[in-house]
């Protein structure tokens, strides 16, 4: 069975750094693009980004654009969501998502399990 | 920028009844729409895409339709596991937009 298998919750403080992942399991993340989609407390679903890791080619939405990274270590087969400084707004469920097909755009069919990011002082 | 705009933003119905949501894009996207269902707590699940092929795996009282910028997701006799909430979402091109949802409960 294919999955995608992300890093566990973590709890920071405003201005704090930190990178979640998002590794594929069995498969190789190469050839299939690989999104971000966040999701605060009670709120929908935002795409924030994808990123292609068979060249590392990145699209963000115009909202995370400067506010997040989006970066894939084809070695380990491993995506990578990394902020440089936290704010308590980040406070979410971060979910990496792959398409039914791959080398295209296409609908979600794996999921993460999801990663909890907390930023409170 | 795309914006998908579903409705009803909540809806209550009983077991076994037909339930219809639907949404509505600012701009022509063909057929290029999918359907997620969220039971609370879980990741999304996906149920539909290119607006009426059925996922792997999903009941057939799920189906949706559509085309351009109207589409409609329905459930044909909803049922408790049914308890979520629903997205819809562009899959064509980048920003691969979602709507804003729709929760379904029991009555």
């Amino acid at each position: 069975e294919v999955q995608l298998v992300q890093s566990g919750a973590e709890v920071k403080k405003p201005g704090d750094s930190l990178k979640i992942s998002c590794q594929g399991s069995p498969y190789r993340l190469t050839n299939y693009w690989i999104a971000w989609v966040r999701q605060m407390p009670g709120k929908g679903l935002e795409w924030m980004g994808i990123i292609y890791p068979g060249d590392s080619d990145t699209r963000y939405s115009p909202s995370f654009q400067g506010q997040v990274t989006i970066s894939v270590d084809k070695a380990t087969t491993t995506a990578y969501l990394q902020w440089s400084s936290l704010k308590a707004s980040d406070t979410a469920m971060y979910y990496c998502a792959r398409p039914v097909v791959p080398d295209a755009f296409d609908a979600f069919d794996v999921w993460g399990q999801g990663t909890m990011v907390i930023v409170s002082s | 920028d795309l914006q998908l705009t579903q409705s009803p933003s909540s809806l209550s119905a009983s077991v076994g009844d037909r339930v219809t949501i639907t949404c509505r894009a600012n701009e022509d996207i063909r057929s290029y729409l999918a359907w997620y269902q969220q039971r609370p707590g879980k990741a999304p699940k996906l149920l539909i895409y290119a607006a009426s092929t059925l996922h792997s795996g999903v009941p057939s009282r799920f189906s949706g339709s559509g085309s351009g910028t109207d589409f409609t997701l329905t459930i044909s006799s909803l049922q408790r596991e049914d308890v979520a909430t629903y997205y819809c979402q562009r899959h064509d091109r980048d920003p691969l937009t979602f709507g804003g949802g729709t929760q379904v409960v029991i009555k």
